[in-house]
C-alpha cells in the first residue's frame, strides 16, 4: 500500500524556517518524481514545488522561489522541503505528492496520483 | 500562464441527480494533462480522472470526464451521498482551478 506521510508542520515566526518531511512507503521511491502542493485555510490548492526522481531537477513556483528548496534522499524514501524566511502568506496545510508513472514512451507522469494527509504550517508572532 | 476557471463556483444537488462541472482554461492545453481531483473536509485530495477521460484506479464509473483544447468537463452521472464535495481540475502538474463546491441542495 502507497503511503504519504508528511511532519515537521508547526508554528514558526514570520522571518522563520522550518523543513518537512515526507515519509514514503509502499512503492520504490527513487522512481518518482514527487511535488508539494499547499492549501491555505479555507482556500484553494496552490502548487509549491517539484523533484525529479534522481533529484536532479526541481522547480519552485514563483511564490516560494529563492526562499523554498526541494530535496530528497532516497536511501530514506523520504522527500523534504526546506522553507525559509516565511511570511504569513505561506500559512497553509503542506502536502507531499506521488506523481503517477509516465505513460509509455513518455517522460512525465499525468496527475497526482497520491497524496500525504498533509501538515499544517502557521506562521505568526 | 494559463488559468484554469471553474463553474460554478457552488452546486447544489440532490442524491441521484446529475452534475456538471466545468473547467475552462485560459489557452488550449493538452488533454493529456488535464486532471480532476476530489477534496473531503480535513482530507487530502484524491485524483479521480487524469488525462481529460480516464479514471483513476478504483473510481466508480459515474464519474466521468470529457473535453479538450480549452473546455473540459467533469460529470457524475447519479449523485451519492459520498460524492458532495470540492473538485479542482488541474492542469498537470502546476496549475489548479480554483474549485467548485458540490453541496447538498
Amino acid at each position: 500500500e502507497v503511503q504519504l506521510v508528511e511532519s515537521g508542520g508547526g508554528l514558526v515566526q514570520p522571518g522563520g524556517s522550518l523543513r518537512l518531511s515526507c515519509a514514503a512507503s509502499g512503492f520504490t521511491f527513487s522512481s518518482y518524481a514527487m511535488h508539494w502542493v499547499r492549501q491555505a485555510p479555507g482556500k484553494g490548492l496552490e502548487y509549491v514545488s517539484a523533484i525529479s526522481s534522481n533529484g536532479g531537477s526541481t522547480y519552485y513556483a514563483n511564490s516560494v522561489k529563492g526562499r523554498f528548496t526541494i530535496s530528497r534522499d532516497n536511501s530514506k524514501n523520504t522527500l523534504y522541503l526546506q522553507m525559509g524566511s516565511l511570511r504569513a502568506e505561506d500559512m497553509a496545510v503542506y502536502y507531499c505528492a506521488r506523481e503517477s508513472p509516465p505513460p509509455t514512451g513518455t517522460t512525465h507522469g499525468q496527475a497526482f496520483d497520491y497524496w500525504g494527509q498533509g501538515t499544517l504550517v502557521t506562521v505568526s508572532s | 500562464e494559463i488559468v484554469l476557471t471553474q463553474s460554478p463556483g457552488t452546486l447544489s444537488l440532490s442524491p441521484g441527480e446529475r452534475a456538471t462541472l466545468s473547467c475552462r482554461a485560459s489557452q488550449s492545453v493538452s488533454s493529456s494533462y488535464l486532471a480532476w481531483y476530489q477534496q473531503k473536509p480535513g482530507q487530502a485530495p484524491r485524483l479521480l480522472i487524469y488525462g481529460a477521460s480516464s479514471r483513476a484506479t478504483g473510481i466508480p464509473d459515474r464519474f466521468s470526464g470529457s473535453g479538450s483544447g480549452t473546455d473540459f468537463t467533469l460529470t457524475i452521472s447519479r449523485l451519492e451521498p459520498e460524492d458532495f464535495a470540492v473538485y479542482y481540475c488541474q492542469q498537470f502538474p502546476h496549475t489548479f482551478g480554483q474549485g467548485t463546491k458540490l453541496e447538498i441542495k
